[in-house]
């Protein structure tokens, strides 16, 4: 099983100010890792994923992140921010075994960006 | 492609009827996801598909609820006899699950109201 932490229910931060989301996963298997975007009355989008090779990953809209297995964590950032980014966050992880790879969400961030 | 549709976006209901809403998947994906998701939470997997065939349900999947994807197209969610609790937002998901592509893309939703 599966389970993921995202420590920070909600996140303010003033327009073009750099941002990090907080990710702490744990598993009895290898996962795959991603991150999902949801803006108010609308369904989820994918960001960015991270599946095997370099532990860096570049998404959509200027958002990167680093999976970290040691620390088991998928830490979100964007060095600028824009309004435009308000919206719920929610980091998933799915196991890497073929076998159905079902989403294991955490409960979201709220990213609220100020003018 | 056209994306996930999902019908209806929005369902009023009194206790105890029953409702059913269905997903149309992006053409050719093999794979549909049901998932729900209760305010402020992430969503939470509940089955899915692959072609016709129902492989994993949740345990959050009562005897209540009922999925189908007959034809290994579109699928339908039925939940018999609502309850309060069962008030939500529905999201459908597929992916293609070929070529190493593990990425779900979601439907708007369904937002259930259980009154």
């Amino acid at each position: 099983a599966q389970s993921v932490t995202q420590l920070d229910s909600q996140v303010p931060v003033f327009e073009e100010a750099p941002v990090e989301l907080r990710c702490n996963y744990s598993s009895s298997v290898s996962v795959y890792l991603f991150w999902y975007v949801q803006y108010p009355n609308q369904g989820l989008q994918l960001l960015l994923k991270y599946l095997s090779g370099s532990t860096l990953v570049k998404g959509i809209n200027g958002f990167e992140a680093e999976f970290n297995k040691s620390q088991t964590s998928f830490h979100l950032r964007k060095p600028s921010v824009h309004i435009s980014d308000t919206a719920e966050y929610f980091c998933a992880v799915s196991p890497n075994n073929n076998a159905g790879n079902m989403l294991t969400f955490g409960g979201g961030t709220r990213l609220m960006v100020k003018p | 492609d056209t994306g996930v549709s999902q019908n209806p976006r929005h369902k009023i209901t009194k206790r105890g009827q029953n409702v059913t809403f269905r997903c149309d998947p992006i053409s050719e994906h093999n794979r549909l996801y049901w998932y729900r998701q209760t305010l402020g939470q992430g969503p939470e997997f509940l089955t899915y598909f692959q072609n016709e065939a129902q492989l994993e349900k949740s345990r959050l999947l009562s005897d209540r609820f009922s999925a189908e994807r007959p034809k290994g197209s579109f699928s339908t969610l039925e939940i018999q006899r609502t309850e309060q609790g069962d008030s939500a937002m529905y999201l459908c998901a597929s992916s293609a699950h070929r070529g190493g592509s593990h990425e779900q893309y979601f439907g708007p939703g369904t937002r259930l109201t259980v009154t």
